[in-house]
């Protein structure tokens, strides 16, 4: 089944304890990209990803590293969380970008105490 | 950053009803998405529309990208109960073939029986 996996689905963690958020797809996509979204603000762009080695920042990467070393797997790190990053996350990825439209991950819940 | 606003915020209407929500920006996006999103789940990607005054026909669901590319609209013809949910748009730019995604805020639909 083609789709976007993310582990784990929810998190709870502490201030400054570095955490990974891991997102796989299957469908060989080459877009990826990383969202939160909270309460009256809706979906932000954290990082999105063109291809592989090729990443660049969206409207909020303050506090958030990504990498992208292949195609399927495109992780979200936490260096130092603080509580205001308590969000819904969510992964995507895309054929097209654009074009295509972007398939999402069921999301991972994170709460920072 | 390129801005997308949703219209309405909340719409509570009876089965049978039609109904149409809007989704407008100041900007000129290359590509518009809309996408629906249950609770505690990813979105699920409607339809993209790439070419300015393209109309989409999904079932019952129409969407039309505006000539200048600016704004969106979605119209479901007699709505269901079934599509309750959120509906948002995003807007793709044209400088990273759509990777660089803006969301609305989105529309919280409610079809009542």
């Amino acid at each position: 089944e083609a789709q976007v996996t993310q582990n784990p689905r929810y998190l709870i963690t502490v201030t400054g304890k570095k955490l990974t958020v891991t997102c796989s797809q299957n469908m060989n996509h080459e877009y990826m990209s990383w969202y939160r979204q909270d309460p009256g603000l809706g979906l932000r762009q954290i990082y999105y990803s063109m291809n592989v080695e090729v990443t660049d920042k969206g409207d909020v990467p303050e506090g958030y590293k990504v990498s992208r070393k292949e195609k399927r797997n495109f992780p979200l790190i936490l260096e130092s969380p603080s509580p205001n990053q308590t969000s819904l996350y969510f992964c995507a990825s895309s054929l097209l970008a654009g074009a295509a439209g972007y398939t999402f991950g069921s999301g991972t819940r994170l709460t920072v105490v | 950053t390129q801005l997308l606003e949703q219209s309405p915020q909340f719409l509570s209407i009876q089965e049978g009803e039609n109904l149409t929500v809007y989704c407008n920006s100041s900007s000129v996006f290359s590509s518009l998405q809309w996408y629906r999103q249950e609770p505690g789940e990813g979105p699920v990607l409607l339809v993209t529309v790439v070419t300015g005054g393209e109309v989409k026909k999904l079932k019952r669901l129409t969407f039309q990208f505006g000539d200048a590319r600016k704004d969106s609209s979605l119209h479901i013809t007699a709505a269901q109960p079934g599509d309750t949910g959120l509906y948002l748009c995003a807007g793709g730019e044209k400088e990273t073939s759509g990777s660089r995604l803006t969301f609305g805020e989105g529309t919280q639909l409610t079809v009542n029986p």
